[in-house]
């Protein structure tokens, strides 16, 4: 049963252009979303989050949409750099606990 | 160092062997997660302690895996008699409140390998 879905296992996208990765849940109990971004050999590091009550957050080249409705996020990277391939998890939390989607791995080609 | 630490980095272990996952939390961080993931799967819960509380276990796959934290600091994930399917990156997390609303930081991970 998987509650978190990350249905695009990668993503190619130049240099300079948008990135948009997407996410959909099926709990609609669910009070916050996360973002995390995942290089090799190292722990995921937290990227940005949103409240169930917002539909937009942004921070810099990213941006996070929440469309309740359609249980569906997004995180959008404007623009894209190279440094920006990792692995992206998209994550749901109800309480404490956090269900994280497989991740997205996102390739920014110079 | 200032972030959360796991020991070892990698680790290879036969078939019906115990193995013990050590996980060093941020220092003043009540709450300490343990997750892991299989290959080419997401993120999966384990277990979580919140301060002196009893901890969830709920997500624990069977009673081969059990973790302590003691002190409330340093946890240990311990996998008895290990099988192949046990082979993954098993990954710590800490946070300061009770909640993964907040940001947590992760460790960079123990990957498991059962031959």
């Amino acid at each position: 049963d998987q509650q978190v879905k990350q249905n695009s296992p990668s993503l190619s996208v130049q240099e300079g252009r948008i990135s948009i990765l997407n996410c959909d849940y099926t709990n609609s109990m669910f009070d916050y979303f996360l973002w995390y971004k995942k290089y090799p050999a190292e722990g995921p590091t937290f990227l940005i989050s949103i409240s169930s009550i917002k539909d937009k957050n942004e921070d810099g080249r990213f941006t996070v949409f929440l469309n309740k409705s359609a249980k569906h996020l997004s995180l959008h990277i404007v623009p894209s750099q190279p440094g920006d391939s990792a692995v992206y998890f998209c994550a749901a939390s109800g309480g404490f606990k956090t269900i994280f989607g497989a991740g997205t791995r996102l390739f920014v080609k110079a | 160092g200032a972030g959360v630490s796991q020991s070892p980095s990698n680790k290879v272990t036969e078939k019906g062997k115990d193995v013990e996952l050590r996980c060093d939390p941020i220092s003043g961080h009540t709450a300490l997660y343990w997750y892991r993931q299989s290959l080419g799967q997401g993120l999966e819960f384990l277990i979580y302690f919140q301060g002196n509380s009893a901890p969830d276990k709920s997500g624990l796959p069977s009673d081969r895996f059990s973790a302590e934290r003691t002190g409330g600091s340093v946890s240990t994930l311990t996998i008895q008699r290990t099988q192949q399917e046990d082979s993954a990156v098993y990954l710590c997390a800490s946070s300061r409140q009770g909640s993964m609303n907040t940001e947590a930081f992760f460790g960079q991970g123990t990957r498991l390998t059962v031959v």
